[in-house]
């Protein structure tokens, strides 16, 4: 069992629809992240969570909304988006942001795409 | 404002031939990390190194070796006799300890494929 599991590993969605991400990492860390990995783009940071609190969202659209219910489990529901928005989406995680081992744990990743 | 650049965006190699990634970083802090990650094919990045700004010590663990010259802002990775398995994308990545953003600035990756 990979230490950060995300589904749906695919998801294609109209801009209309409504859907949601699923991140859960088993790692016993604190701080969760959301990036965007879009075609030939450095990764993008989205959100970040530290003890279930939001410490950054990097000027992220409102259409994309985190959740937090815990230091295990992240999500990111998606409502009315556009097709710029198609990207590989990844969770991470990591100890805590208050220390210096800012070493990330990735998942796998969901592959969206908007149509 | 920190960024990471990795001119190379793709390269081609022929398996055994040693390839070098290059990165190169800007800060203003005198304090940060380091970072390079693998991306294989199954998606989920994958840490390989982390170095601190005080630590300009080369490393090398097993084929890979990286060269951390901070008079050039530069920290680069070095596969030696590379293999098949090694085709991936690889970040580098930068993370600061002086501002308030505590959370990784990546480079726009490079792919490199090894040919059998």
């Amino acid at each position: 069992e990979t230490g950060v599991t995300q589904t749906p590993r695919h998801l294609v969605m109209g801009m209309t629809n409504k859907k949601s991400l699923k991140c859960e990492q088993h790692l016993g860390h604190n701080a969760m992240y959301w990036y965007k990995q879009s075609a030939k783009k450095p990764l993008e940071l989205m959100f970040v969570y530290n003890f279930k609190e939001q410490t950054e969202n990097n000027s992220v659209p409102s259409r994309f909304s985190p959740e937090c219910p815990n230091s295990s489990h992240l999500f990111l529901h998606l409502h009315t988006l556009q097709p710029e928005d198609s990207a590989l989406y990844l969770c991470a995680s990591s100890q805590d942001l208050r220390t210096t081992n800012e070493k990330l744990f990735f998942g796998s990743g969901t592959q969206l795409s908007v149509l | 404002a920190q960024k990471v650049t990795q001119a190379q965006t793709e390269i081609s190699v022929v398996e055994k031939e040693d390839v070098t990634l290059d990165c190169v970083y800007e800060t203003r802090d005198t304090t940060y990390y380091l970072f390079w990650y693998k991306q294989p094919p199954s998606g989920e990045l994958v840490f390989l190194i982390r170095r601190n700004s005080f630590d300009e010590q080369n490393e090398i663990s097993g084929r890979y070796s990286w060269n951390f010259q901070k008079s050039t802002s530069s920290f680069n990775f070095t596969i030696t006799a590379s293999q098949v398995v090694d085709s991936a994308v690889y970040f580098c990545a930068l993370f600061l300890m002086d501002t308030g953003r505590r959370a990784l600035t990546f480079g726009s990756g490079t792919r490199l494929q090894v040919q059998p």
